[in-house]
């Protein structure tokens, strides 16, 4: 069965430090990979796919099969950056998403 | 555009009791799902539905039924509330074509039984 991991429950940076968020993944197809993001008293939203190769608020993330990882980065992390980020995976095809535990994302001044 | 709404956004329940929580889409979504959120657990999915009058079980079904009877509509019923039934509740829809991957979620529903 497909799992996703993010292993660090808490993570805190100061602002403009770089910031990287981990996600390893467990499939052994083809997955399409997010990364959600819930903002405070704001509703889980998507922030980016891989699918799409894009930037989003100076956030990417790069799917790497090798590692089996998509992890999260953006060079110079800013206050409102803030928030609950969740990897998540469907195995192709699939009409689920399987979410990892979340990692809190703490931005310091 | 009101995207998916849940209701109750909090209840507090007693241990015993039952409740439905309610999510409406207006996207024409025929994909909706029910999780919850834990703290340190992520989400987990515990019911699903691919279209009216179809639902599949998620990670979690034990102590929750649903029905989608429209394709507005999919309601979770909670029958005889544990407190391992705590948690943070949240309704998604999902575009029709297979290859759409996103979720648009509702809001949440606290939910705590004592």
């Amino acid at each position: 069965a497909q799992r996703v991991t993010q292993p660090e429950k808490l993570l805190s940076v100061f602002k403009g430090a770089p910031v990287e968020l981990k996600c390893n993944y467990s499939y052994s197809g083809s997955p399409e990979l997010f990364w959600y993001v819930q903002y405070s008293r704001q509703r889980l939203q998507l922030l980016l796919r891989h699918i799409s190769r894009e930037s989003i608020k100076g956030f990417t993330a790069d799917l790497n099969k090798g590692e089996t990882s998509f992890h999260l980065k953006k060079p110079f992390a800013q206050e409102e950056d803030s928030a609950m980020y969740y990897c998540a995976l469907r195995k192709g095809g699939a009409q689920k998403l399987v979410f990892g535990q979340g990692t809190r994302l703490t931005i310091n001044p | 555009n009101a995207g998916v709404t849940q209701t109750p956004k909090f209840r507090i329940l007693k241990i015993g009791q039952s409740m439905t929580l309610q999510c409406t889409q207006d996207m024409n979504h025929n994909y909706m799902y029910w999780y919850r959120q834990d703290p340190g657990m992520g989400l987990k999915l515990i019911y699903y539905s691919v279209g009216a009058g179809i639902t599949d079980k998620g990670e979690v079904p034990n102590g929750y039924n649903v029905s989608r009877s429209t394709t507005e509509d999919f309601p979770l019923r909670l029958e005889l509330a544990a407190p391992s039934q705590t948690s943070v509740y949240f309704c998604a829809s999902k575009g029709n074509g297979r290859a759409t991957g996103e979720l648009f979620f509702g809001e949440g529903s606290r939910l705590t039984v004592l």
